[in-house]
């Protein structure tokens, strides 16, 4: 099956700092999602990209399609406490009647204030 | 926005019993419920998709016979995980879209909160 690879795994900033991750596969999506999940809580999406190439902003956060189709950025601008959470990238392939969401492993984000 | 449910939040249940998780859209229909499973510091794993008044699909590796789905209407979907052993223990997530196949985007699919399942 398709997999994903998200780093880094984990990350411990201060407050204000900027923040970057990345997902890589060796597949190729027709769309990039990224979401935030809170401990206890189901992923809540933060932004989703439909065309290679696509960079698109969300607030703080910024994330881009890459053009090989087969990776996908995330990068948080200023952080503060409550970007406090585990983000996971997530691949979209959908065609010739199928339709699969493969998510990467998460990257877990601590903000030091 | 969209909301989806899921009850119970957390459940603990005895190895060899049955438990049923619900997962219900609030204020759309869902044609479309996913279900997920989540092992600690662990991604999301699809366990299968189910479309209203139809069978579900099942992933590769995931036990039909085992996780019951039933997608009776199209607001309500239920997992039920039989014959429970302490390796079901996981975080269970549903989602729900309002469309179906191909036509499922990023933004129509919906997470629910999840439901901590422990099997002792």
């Amino acid at each position: 099956g398709q997999q994903l690879n998200q780093s880094p795994q984990s990350m411990f900033i201060q407050e204000g700092e900027d923040v970057s991750m990345n997902c890589t596969s060796s597949s190729i999506f027709n769309t990039w999602l990224w979401y935030k999940q809170d401990p206890g809580e189901g992923p809540v999406l933060l932004i989703a990209l439909y065309k290679a190439g696509e960079l698109t902003s969300n607030g703080r956060l910024t994330a881009q399609f890459g053009i090989t189709r087969k990776d996908s950025f995330l990068n948080i601008s200023a952080s503060i406490p409550s970007d406090v959470g585990i983000y996971f990238c997530a691949g979209l392939y959908s065609g010739a009647g199928s339709y699969q969401l493969t998510f990467g492993k998460g990257t877990k984000l601590s903000v030091i204030p | 926005g969209a909301v989806v449910s899921q009850h119970p939040s957390r459940v603990i249940c005895k190895s060899g019993t049955s438990v049923k998780i619900e997962c219900r859209s609030l204020d759309f229909q869902a044609t479309t419920m996913f279900w997920y499973r989540q092992f600690p510091k662990q991604s999301l794993m699809l366990m299968a998709t189910s479309n209203e008044g139809s069978k579900a699909t099942y992933e590769q590796g995931v036990e039909k016979d085992k996780f019951l789905i039933n997608h009776a209407s199209l607001t309500l979907s239920t997992l039920t995980v039989t014959s429970a052993h302490p390796e079901d223990s996981s975080f269970y997530i549903c989602s729900a879209s309002t469309r179906a196949g191909t036509e499922i985007l990023a933004d129509t699919q919906y997470f629910g909160p999840g439901t901590r399942l422990t099997v002792l």
